[in-house]
């Protein structure tokens, strides 16, 4: 089945710094790659996705990154803020999201 | 995206008592699944909520352990049979498809159950 590897398990970055998480899978036939900021208390809630047909994938401060020959995808985070605080997960699946296999998450701080 | 909601938010039960956990969607919704979530892990995915049929598990998860039901496509049940201290762990429903267009998978605020 796949396996997905996630790092670095905890990122303090300084506010308005960048942020990079980065996640490898196993299984060459995935093709869906999301990833989820999950806050103290509640569930896991969709910040951005990629599927393989597409390189890379912006949505204002946060873009995401795939390299289907590496198998390897990351997550950027630009001018961070104290909100952006949170544990991030990646994940990835051979279908849509039908079967999502989680990495084991990062625990990001900004710092003001 | 659909609202889901998940009840009860949170509850402390008896070991070798049964806790049955409700998820509720605003809008009818194609997949549903239940996750897992250990204190301070990642999530897990214990199986998919079939509607009208049995719902189909992951390797290591049983139906005798986490009976699911499923009888429409906007609610479903997740129960944790005979509890035990290592059943203590946040338990998630997420959901794909409240559209032709939406293939993303959302998640419920979870329940956090402790098993004492």
């Amino acid at each position: 089945g796949e396996n997905v590897e996630q790092h670095p398990s905890t990122l303090s970055v300084q506010e308005g710094d960048s942020a990079v998480i980065k996640c490898t899978y196993s299984d060459s036939a995935s093709n869906y790659f999301p990833w989820y900021k999950q806050e103290l208390g509640k569930g896991p809630q969709l910040i951005i996705d990629i599927r393989s047909n597409v390189g890379e994938k912006k949505d204002q401060r946060i873009a995401v990154t795939l390299n289907k020959t590496a198998k390897h995808f990351s997550l950027h985070i630009t001018e961070t803020q104290p909100e952006d605080s949170a544990v991030y997960f990646c994940a990835a699946s051979p279908g849509s999201a039908r079967q999502l296999t989680f990495g084991s998450g990062t625990q990001l701080t900004v710092l003001p | 995206s659909a609202v889901i909601s998940q009840k009860p938010s949170r509850d402390i039960c008896q070991r070798g008592t049964s806790l049955t956990i409700q998820c509720q969607v605003d809008s009818q919704v194609t997949m549903m699944f239940w996750y897992r979530q250990q204190p301070g892990q990642s999530l897990t995915l214990i199986a998919t909520a079939n509607q009208g049929s049995e719902a189909t598990y992951e390797s290591g998860f049983v139906i005798d352990k986490f009976p699911i039901s499923r009888p429409n496509l906007t609610f479903s049940t997740l129960t944790v049979s005979n509890m035990s201290p290592e059943d203590s762990s946040i338990y998630l429903c997420s959901v794909v498809g409240w559209s032709p267009m939406n293939t993303e998978a959302f998640f419920g605020q979870g329940t956090r159950l402790t098993v004492v």
